[in-house]
């Protein structure tokens, strides 16, 4: 049972938008800066989004964060099949003192 | 290249220790800290241990604490990873990753390796 909530799984169809939720509590989301990582299956993950909101060089702006109370949410427009990938919110857990991840969603792309 | 390469992975049994690496190169490694990042087969990621730049701070799991060692050689560019009392849901593919960010409250994980894999098995 991860700490971050995220739904196993979403789809929709290519040129169209998703957004993924990622849920947690006072003590991390509601604390801390969220990130997301984007994981092609056999590969390492790769940072998409950090502080919430910034994307890291390279990371086209179809990507986007938001944050909100306990609650983070990433989103994706004019989704491509390339983007079908596992999904991962992370953030730190203060009363924890640990990094904790969402369980990951996996995006299709019909 | 700015790169991170893990190894040391392998199959040991229950029980037993085993040690990875992961060398940085093409970046100034004692300027980052750095984190292990575990995803067992068919499963999420699971953060495992993390270092400070100059190792003075480290922190791990619950799921680790008592058995396994997170160090560093700032003269070697390395990260190293000690795993004792290796059980069989210790069996995943062990990354290793920069951080950054001023505080805890905005780490984030940058540069990531490709792993390297360890099999818990009789």
């Amino acid at each position: 049972q991860s700490v971050l909530t995220q739904p196993p799984s979403v789809s929709a169809a290519p040129g169209q938008k998703v957004t993924i939720s990622c849920s947690g509590s006072n003590s991390n989301i509601g604390d801390n800066y969220v990130s997301w990582y984007q994981q092609v299956p056999g590969t390492a993950p790769k940072l998409l989004i950090y502080d919430n909101n910034k994307r890291p060089s390279g990371i086209p702006d179809r990507f986007s964060g938001s944050k909100s109370g306990t609650s983070a949410t990433l989103g994706i427009t004019g989704l491509q099949t390339g983007d079908e990938a596992d999904y991962y919110c992370e953030t730190w857990d203060s009363s924890l003192s640990a990094v904790v991840f969402g369980g990951g969603t996996k995006l299709t792309v019909l | 290249q700015v790169q991170l390469v893990e190894s040391g992975g392998g199959v040991v049994q229950p029980g037993r220790s085993l040690r990875l690496s992961c060398a940085a190169s093409g970046f100034t490694f004692r300027s980052y800290g750095m984190v292990w990042v575990r995803q067992a087969p068919g499963k999420g990621l699971e953060w495992v241990a993390l270092i400070w730049d100059d190792g003075s701070n480290k922190y791990y799991a619950d799921s680790v604490k008592g058995r396994f060692t997170v160090s560093r050689d700032n003269s070697k560019d390395t990260l190293y990873l000690q795993m004792d009392i290796l059980r069989a849901e210790d069996t995943a593919m062990y990354y290793c990753a920069t951080i950054r960010g001023g505080s805890s409250a905005t780490w984030y994980f940058e540069l990531w390796g490709r792993g390297t894999l360890v099999t818990v098995s009789s």
